[in-house]
């Protein structure tokens, strides 16, 4: 089993759509998790931390569920400019060292 | 949020160089570092993570003598790729980690390589 897994995508959709991108881990001993979104060509940044008690920042929110080692993302009211790859990342406590998954692809259409 | 740089953005070289590649904190300290490789629609690679005043951890499969690292400052690394092969064209990215305990992590830029 991957460490981390997504959906690779491509996700397709209008602009306004709402988008879920879904990810699972596999070390439950994983104790920080990001959403980094990375353009074409370009190094990944990241969009937000994710809580166990779920967050939101502006169109984006995150949610985790550690019994089921999983790990979400919405994008509301989608954006010509959210068209980037979206990658879940994971790393295990006490360590820098981060886990990514392969990342979704995101395309949001006029 | 914290910077990285990274130096070359672009570099181009014949098969059998050395190329050597930079990263920069360049508004924090960062006693760690790390070096990525991504090849096309692939996911980022962690090669290898760089500590200041010592020796390199390589991630397995990953040749030290091959891909050179040096730590030498708390805001340089350095990733030098030896005898450069075809092969080895990629992406290569540095991060560092924002020493507040949250283990975010921020990339430079990237250094795209091209051996012909």
């Amino acid at each position: 089993r991957k460490e981390v897994e997504q959906d690779p995508g491509p996700f397709n959709v209008p602009e306004g759509a709402t988008v879920a991108f879904n990810c699972t881990y596999s070390n439950s001993a994983s104790q920080s998790f990001f959403w980094y979104r990375q353009d074409c060509r370009k190094e990944p940044k990241l969009l937000m931390s994710v809580y166990s008690s779920g967050n939101e920042d502006g169109r984006f929110t995150a949610q985790l569920n550690r019994a089921s080692q999983y790990i979400s993302l919405l994008i509301r009211d989608s954006k010509l400019s959210d068209s980037a790859t979206y990658l879940c990342v994971v790393n295990p406590e006490g360590s820098y060292q981060l886990t990514f998954g392969k990342g979704t692809k995101l395309s949001v259409i006029p | 949020g914290a910077v990285v740089s990274q130096h070359p953005s672009r570099v181009i070289c014949k098969s059998g160089t050395s190329v050597k590649i930079e990263c920069r904190s360049l508004d924090f300290q960062a006693t760690t570092m790390f070096w990525y490789r991504q090849f096309p629609k692939k996911s980022l690679m962690l090669m290898a993570t760089s500590n200041e005043g010592s020796k390199a951890t390589y991630e397995q499969g990953v040749e030290k003598d091959k891909f050179l690292i040096n730590h030498a400052s708390l805001t340089l690394s350095t990733l030098t790729v030896t005898s450069a092969h075809p092969e080895d064209s990629s992406f290569y990215i540095c991060s560092a980690a924002e020493p507040r305990g949250s283990y975010e992590q921020y990339f430079g830029p990237g250094t795209r390589l091209t051996v012909t």
